[in-house]
């Protein structure tokens, strides 16, 4: 069955201590990655798609990146307000999308 | 501004109740998605349309029915079948197929069965 895994469920970080976050994913029929940030409360706010192996986004302190079986979201010298907990998303055929369960982030100033 | 709006916001049920949350998009999308979300978990996608006038069960789809009358509402009814239905539900829209296909989310409903 397609399912999306991540890791750590839960990372506490100093401000400026740089890390990453780790999706992994089934393989075959994946028509694309996307990495979401949700605050407590809210719906999730959309911020990368990944099509390929290989590629890369980035936005301000984030970078999302794509191999054949993982996606790394790279966290770089993080801020107190990039706390919130962080989703990603594997769509597959019939244009479902299966999300993991996510890495809640905890800067501390 | 383009969107999806949910609403209500906070919904309270009694036990045997019938209620139904709405989710209205202007972002001229074709697919629309239920998922429901409880504390320390993911997001599990209930139902998804596609297309006006249809729709599939997704993973959890039980005690739950939705309707697909316009491309802009997707409704969601969680019906007395339903046994554990306090959660945060989140309504999302996206193209269906090709480039761009991320999926948008609404500010969820939270239920509350009192």
């Amino acid at each position: 069955e397609d399912q999306v895994t991540q890791s750590p469920e839960a990372l506490r970080l100093q401000e400026g201590e740089s890390s990453s976050l780790n999706c992994s994913y089934t393989v075959s029929g994946l028509r694309g990655l996307f990495w979401y940030r949700q605050d407590p409360g809210k719906g999730p706010e959309f911020l990368f798609t990944l099509y390929s192996a290989g590629e890369e986004k980035e936005k301000e302190r984030l970078k999302a990146t794509l191999t054949k079986k993982e996606s790394f979201l790279h966290i770089t010298a993080p801020k107190p307000e990039d706390s919130a907990t962080y989703l990603c998303a594997a769509l597959y055929n019939f244009n479902k999308f299966y999300f993991g369960s996510g890495t809640k982030l905890n800067v501390k100033p | 501004d383009g969107g999806i709006t949910q609403s209500p916001k906070y919904l309270f049920r009694k036990e045997g109740q019938n209620v139904t949350l709405s989710c209205e998009q202007n972002l001229n999308h074709d697919a629309m998605y239920w998922y429901r979300q409880d504390p320390g978990q993911g997001l599990r996608l209930i139902y998804y349309s596609q297309i006006v006038n249809d729709f599939q069960k997704g993973d959890i789809a039980e005690g739950y029915s939705v309707s697909r009358e316009k491309k802009e509402s997707f409704p969601l009814t969680v019906t007395s079948a339903q046994k554990n239905p306090t959660a945060f539900y989140l309504c999302a829209s996206s193209i269906a197929g090709g480039p761009g296909t991320e999926a948008f989310f609404g500010q969820g409903t939270r239920l509350t069965v009192v």
